[in-house]
């Protein structure tokens, strides 16, 4: 069974930073591109990085370029988003999601952020 | 960037009614679309993935359709168990861009 287990969220002051983490199981890591999308309360999907399975490749959105920083541990069996200069519209509920040829076929359950001072 | 554009935004409909929403693409995205149902509280699920392709599982009743610009998710009798939330998603190009989302709605 295909399992994502985001962690890392947290209250962070504007200008801080977080790392998430998401542990998958149930499935071969390093044969997949994984994914973060982000939810704020109440509004709709936001995709935010992607990194590819083979060649390390990443993608992220406008919003977070510069500033968020994707990236995977194979050994592990783990994906990351380091974050920082963290603002308030970045609070969200941060899913990790499995990329199968571009689309997103299982996702984790998420990890709130909460950007506050 | 490429922009996804649904429509309607909202849609109030009753079980048994055929459904279409419409998802526009700023610019040509091949078949690199998706559809994603969301219940409150709940994570997104893959319904159609490529245009057309049904995810294992999804029922029948789901279809998706279009090519270029221009893509339309149908669904043919709705179900009480269909009224969520629907969302695009392109992954023509990086960034993947999601649509803003369809929320149905019990008439």
């Amino acid at each position: 069974e295909v399992q994502l287990v985001e962690s890392g969220g947290g209250v962070v002051r504007p200008g801080g930073s977080l790392r998430l983490s998401c542990a998958a199981s149930g499935f071969t890591f390093d044969d997949y591109g994984m994914s973060w999308v982000r939810q704020a309360p109440g509004k709709g999907l936001e995709w935010v990085s992607a990194i590819n399975w083979s060649d390390g490749n990443t993608g992220y959105a406008d919003s977070v370029k510069g500033r968020f920083t994707i990236s995977r541990d194979n050994a592990r069996n783990s994906l990351y988003l380091q974050m920082n200069s963290l603002r308030a519209e970045d609070t969200a509920l941060y899913h990790c999601s499995r990329r199968r040829a571009g689309h997103l076929d299982y996702w984790g359950q998420g990890t709130l952020v909460t950007v506050s001072s | 960037a490429i922009q996804l554009t649904q429509s309607p935004s909202s849609l109030s409909v009753s079980v048994g009614d055929r459904i279409t929403i419409t998802c526009r693409a700023s610019q040509g995205i091949s078949s690199n679309l998706a559809w994603y149902q969301q219940k409150p509280g709940r994570t997104p699920k893959l319904l159609i993935h490529d245009v057309s392709s049904l995810e294992n599982g999804v029922p029948s009743r789901f279809s998706g359709s279009g090519s270029g610009t221009d893509f339309t998710l149908t669904i043919s009798s709705l179900q009480p168990e269909d009224f969520a939330t629907y969302y695009c998603q392109q992954f023509n190009s990086y960034p993947h861009s999601f649509g803003q989302g369809t929320k149905l709605e019990i008439k």
